[in-house]
């Protein structure tokens, strides 16, 4: 079994839609939580960065970590174009960071 | 220049090539990474430096050799490299991590690499 597991997609919404980004993983030692969106021929960018459980919002992005379950997930509201990327989750245990291998975004106008 | 940089953006070379990466960080960070990011896999972290010393090797081929000459800049030489060697590598930057504090990882844009 994988660490982390995330659907490879591609995942694709019209402009508008909520998007929702999900990864499980296996180790729950794991305690901070982010989710890095990455565009083509670019580094991934953090963008949302959890402590536990529990719910964080920025601007359109809201990240909710479930660690009964161990379960996370990405909303984006009203999604543009310019969201159209692959997401990465991540997650961290000391050093060590684990990544899924991303969901391809496509959002359609 | 702010954040990561990387150089160079693409290498294509021979299995029989000596050639580097560099990775410069304008953050203040002492903590430094290099990842492997294949097609539809996770990154694989590589190596780990704080405070210029290797702190982990994930194990990795003898053929990646790193260097840290200080928090700043980061190396990666390789030689006698393989076509399975072929994927983008990433250079990531934080603050050391602690017990009690996470510090985010902020990565630089890659370099792309072709083995021939």
């Amino acid at each position: 079994q994988k660490e982390v597991e995330q659907d490879p997609g591609p995942l694709s919404v019209p402009e508008g839609a909520i998007v929702s980004l999900n990864c499980t993983y296996s180790n729950s030692a794991f305690q901070y939580f982010m989710w890095y969106r990455q565009y083509s021929r670019k580094g991934p960018e953090l963008l949302m960065y959890t402590y536990s459980s529990g719910n964080k919002e920025d601007g359109r992005f809201t990240a909710q970590v479930d660690k009964s379950s161990k379960y996370i997930s990405l909303f984006i509201r009203d999604s543009q174009p310019s969201d159209s990327a692959t997401y990465l989750c991540a997650m961290q245990d000391g050093n060590k960071l684990v990544f899924g291998a991303g969901t391809i975004l496509r959002v359609k106008s | 220049e702010t954040g990561v940089t990387q150089t160079p953006r693409h290498l294509v070379m021979g299995m029989t090539n000596k050639k580097s990466l560099k990775c410069e960080q304008h953050l203040g960070h002492n903590a430094m990474y290099w990842y492997k990011q294949s097609a539809k896999k996770p990154l694989e972290l590589m190596f780990v430096y704080n405070f210029k010393e290797q702190t982990e090797n994930n194990s990795v081929p003898s053929r990646f050799s790193p260097e840290c000459p200080n928090s700043s800049h980061l190396f990666l030489h390789l030689h006698t490299l393989q076509p399975e060697d072929s994927a983008l590598y990433l250079c990531a930057s934080s603050q050391v991590q602690t017990l009690y504090s996470n510090q985010p990882q902020h990565f630089g844009d890659g370099t792309r690499l072709s083995i021939l």
